[in-house]
């Protein structure tokens, strides 16, 4: 079946310190990962994505790593700030079937100590 | 330029009733998906719509349905409410279904008593 998983439901940090957030996925079809941050009372919130063809995509203070061999997506957060606290979710999407269906994990929830 | 609009924000609504969410995407985008998400199955696929048509639907019961206007604006009805749609709902909006990044909505947040 499809399912896209994230390996721990909670992860605590120091303020300063650089974070990991994990996720597995199943369906080798999908032709894009994206990562979201939701916050309390908020919707999702894009923050990267990377196609299947890369292994490897940068942003402010983001990066998201992608291993196909083991199905394995990682958000890294460089200098975790109590911001940066929220649930974050992988996703992924099958852009081969011409579809916007997302497929999300059942989320991490991050969070920053000071 | 606008985010993604829903509403209401939240409703209670009572078993056996049924209801209307109404989403408005960014200006410009034309493909309209709608989620539920809550603690226990996380966020989950309902529809998508793309000019005016249902191009995927979830693994939902045929209670929930939804349909996309000529401007893009989209609703989506659920009828004889059960507990257990109790969620918040939201609503994505992106330029195409084949573009990735999906604006998301702040949600409505269904209550069923």
């Amino acid at each position: 079946g499809e399912s896209v998983g994230l390996h721990l439901p909670t992860l605590s940090v120091q303020e300063g310190d650089n974070s990991i957030i994990n996720c597995a996925y199943s369906n080798s079809a999908s032709d894009y990962f994206i990562w979201y941050k939701q916050e309390s009372g908020k919707g999702p919130q894009f923050i990267i994505d990377i196609r299947s063809n890369m292994d490897k995509r940068q942003g402010q203070r983001v990066t998201v790593l992608l291993n196909k061999t083991v199905k394995h997506l990682s958000l890294q957060i460089a200098a975790t700030q109590p911001g940066d606290s929220a649930v974050y979710f992988c996703a992924e999407k099958k852009g081969s079937s011409n579809t916007g269906k997302l497929i999300f994990g059942q989320g991490t929830t991050l969070q920053v100590k000071p | 330029k606008a985010g993604v609009t829903q509403t209401p924000r939240y409703l209670i609504k009572t078993r056996g009733q049924q209801v209307t969410l109404s989403c408005s995407p960014i200006s410009g985008h034309r493909s309209v998906s709608w989620y539920q998400q809550t603690p226990g199955q996380g966020l989950q696929f309902l529809f998508e719509y793309f000019s005016e048509t249902q191009r995927n639907k979830g693994n939902f019961p045929g209670r929930f349905s939804g349909r996309q206007f000529s401007n893009s604006r989209s609703e989506m009805n659920v009828s004889t409410l059960e507990l257990g749609d109790s969620a918040l709902y939201l609503c994505a909006s992106s330029p195409d279904p084949d573009r990735y990044e999906a604006f998301f909505g702040q949600g409505t947040r269904l209550t069923v008593v």
